[in-house]
């Protein structure tokens, strides 16, 4: 148990589908990232957010979009996917503000476009 | 950006064997993690280490921040130490930009 939930654990969609995944940490932490996780390529950043405020946006296209209502909760909601966006997605949590921020990860959502 | 290379990308041990697995960075880091993947997906943190030496039982790890890399060792090999080791970085740029390598794939035979 690390402290970082998310939901659904497996997620099968059409296209025109419209999903959202969930990641809800207990940690205290006040920053939390989604990553994507393709088979064969390295662990990409997607976005982050540090005290509910967007940070980092790495180029992720527009059909994914996020939400950090608050510190311990984050949401990617999906739209219009392609198969190509079949992956790993894994949410994580840090302390957030400065120094020290090892990050604690959830146990992903598999996420499968037909 | 920085740059994050790991190896070897693959190796496999008997059991009891030890081993040790390199990441080599391109610039200045604040952060360093070492993470193992289980065969199940799920990703463990098994050492903050942006600089310095730590020990947690069997693993052990080593960042040499001024020479740009960090090493992990793993003594006495169990099956279960099998899965992928990634390293993730994070530059002294800060903005939470965290880079992580292409992981070592380790399979420990028994």
């Amino acid at each position: 148990e690390t402290g970082v939930t998310q939901t659904p654990r497996h997620l099968v969609m059409g296209m025109t589908n419209k999903k959202s995944l969930k990641c809800e940490q207990h940690l205290g932490h006040n920053a939390m990232y989604w990553y994507k996780q393709s088979a064969k390529k390295p662990l990409e950043l997607m976005f982050v957010y540090n005290f509910k405020e967007q940070t980092e946006n790495n180029s992720v296209p527009s059909r994914f979009s996020p939400e950090c209502p608050n510190s311990s909760h984050l949401f990617l909601h999906l739209h219009t996917l392609q198969p190509e966006d079949s992956a790993l997605y894994l949410c994580a949590s840090s302390r957030g503000g400065q120094g020290y921020q090892p990050q604690h990860f959830g146990d992903g959502t598999r996420l499968s476009i037909l | 950006g920085i740059q994050v290379e790991q190896s070897p990308p693959d190796l496999i041990l008997q059991e009891g064997a030890n081993s040790t697995l390199r990441c080599n960075f391109s610039d200045s880091v604040n952060n360093l993690q070492w993470f193992h993947q289980n065969p199940w997906g799920q990703l463990i943190n098994l050492f903050y280490i942006p600089s310095g030496t730590k020990q947690n039982g069997r693993l052990s790890a080593t960042t040499v921040a001024t020479e740009r890399y960090s090493l992990l060792y793993i003594s006495s090999s169990q099956t279960t130490d099998s899965g992928v080791y990634f390293c993730a970085v994070e530059g002294d740029t800060g903005g939470f930009k965290t880079i992580f390598g292409a992981g070592t794939r380790l399979f420990v035979k028994a």
